[in-house]
C-alpha cells in the first residue's frame, strides 16, 4: 500500500509528558501538512512542508509544538508538555506538486491524561 | 480570513430521499474539495471542483461548485444506508500553497 501512513496509531499520555508522531507521506509527494481534528469538528491546519522546508504555521501551534521534515521525506510532530487541551487527532496529509488533491493518513488518536 | 461553513450540520435522511448539503465560504477561490469520514476513520477524497460551474458525479453522490456565489453543493440522490457518514467541505486560497480550511462537516444518517 503506498497511502499515507502514521504512526502510532493511538497514544495515551499522562499530562506534561512529551510526545512524538511520524508521518510518511505517499513516495514523492513533496508537501506535507499536519492538521488537528477534536471531536465533531473539521481538520485545522498545523503546519506545512514543502520538502523539507517548514513554510507556514498555524497560530494554533504553541511554542510546545514542533515539526520536522528532515529530509524530505517523513515528518514527525512533537508535542511537548501536554496537555489535556492537546487531546485530539493528528491528521496528516501529502500532495504532489502536480495536483492540488491532498491524501490523508489514518490519524494518531492523542489521549492526554 | 478564509471561513467555511456548512448547512445543515446534522441531517437525518429517509432511504431513497434525495437531499442537498450545502458550503459557503468567505473569500475568493477556485478550489473546492469534498471529504467524507466515518467514526473513528480518517478523510476520505470525494471530489475536487477546480473551477467555476464544475460539476462531478460519482455514484449517488453530485458535487457542484459556484465560485461566483462563494457555494458548493452536495447532492444525495436516493440515499442508502452506506452513507451515513460525516461530510466536510473544505477550500484553499487560490495561490495553491496553502493548507485546506474545512467546515464544520454535516454528519448525515441515513434511516430506513
Amino acid at each position: 500500500d503506498t497511502g499515507v501512513s502514521q504512526d502510532p496509531r493511538h497514544k495515551i499520555t499522562k499530562r506534561g509528558q512529551n510526545v512524538t508522531f511520524r508521518c510518511d507521506p505517499i513516495s514523492e509527494h513533496n508537501r506535507l501538512y499536519w492538521y488537528r481534528q477534536t471531536l465533531g469538528q473539521g481538520p485545522e491546519f498545523l503546519t506545512y512542508f514543502q520538502n523539507e522546508a517548514q513554510l507556514e504555521k498555524s497560530r494554533l501551534l504553541s511554542d510546545r509544538f514542533s515539526a520536522e521534515r528532515p529530509k524530505g521525506s517523513f515528518s514527525t510532530l512533537e508535542i511537548q508538555r501536554t496537555e489535556q487541551g492537546d487531546s485530539a487527532m493528528y491528521l496528516c496529509a501529502s500532495r504532489s506538486g502536480l495536483t492540488y488533491e491532498q491524501y490523508f493518513g489514518p490519524g494518531t488518536r492523542l489521549t492526554v491524561t | 480570513e478564509l471561513k467555511v461553513e456548512q448547512n445543515p450540520l446534522f441531517l437525518s435522511m429517509q432511504e431513497g430521499k434525495n437531499y442537498t448539503i450545502y458550503c459557503n465560504y468567505s473569500t475568493t477561490s477556485d478550489r473546492l474539495y469534498w471529504y467524507r469520514q466515518d467514526p473513528g476513520k480518517s478523510l476520505e477524497s470525494l471530489f475536487v471542483l477546480l473551477s467555476n460551474g464544475a460539476v462531478k458525479q460519482e455514484g449517488r453522490l453530485m458535487a457542484s461548485l459556484d465560485t461566483k456565489a462563494r457555494l458548493s453543493t452536495l447532492h444525495i440522490t436516493a440515499a442508502v444506508h452506506d452513507l451515513s457518514a460525516t461530510y466536510f467541505c473544505a477550500v484553499d486560497m487560490t495561490s495553491g500553497n496553502t493548507p485546506l480550511v474545512f467546515g464544520k462537516g454535516t454528519r448525515l444518517s441515513v434511516i430506513a
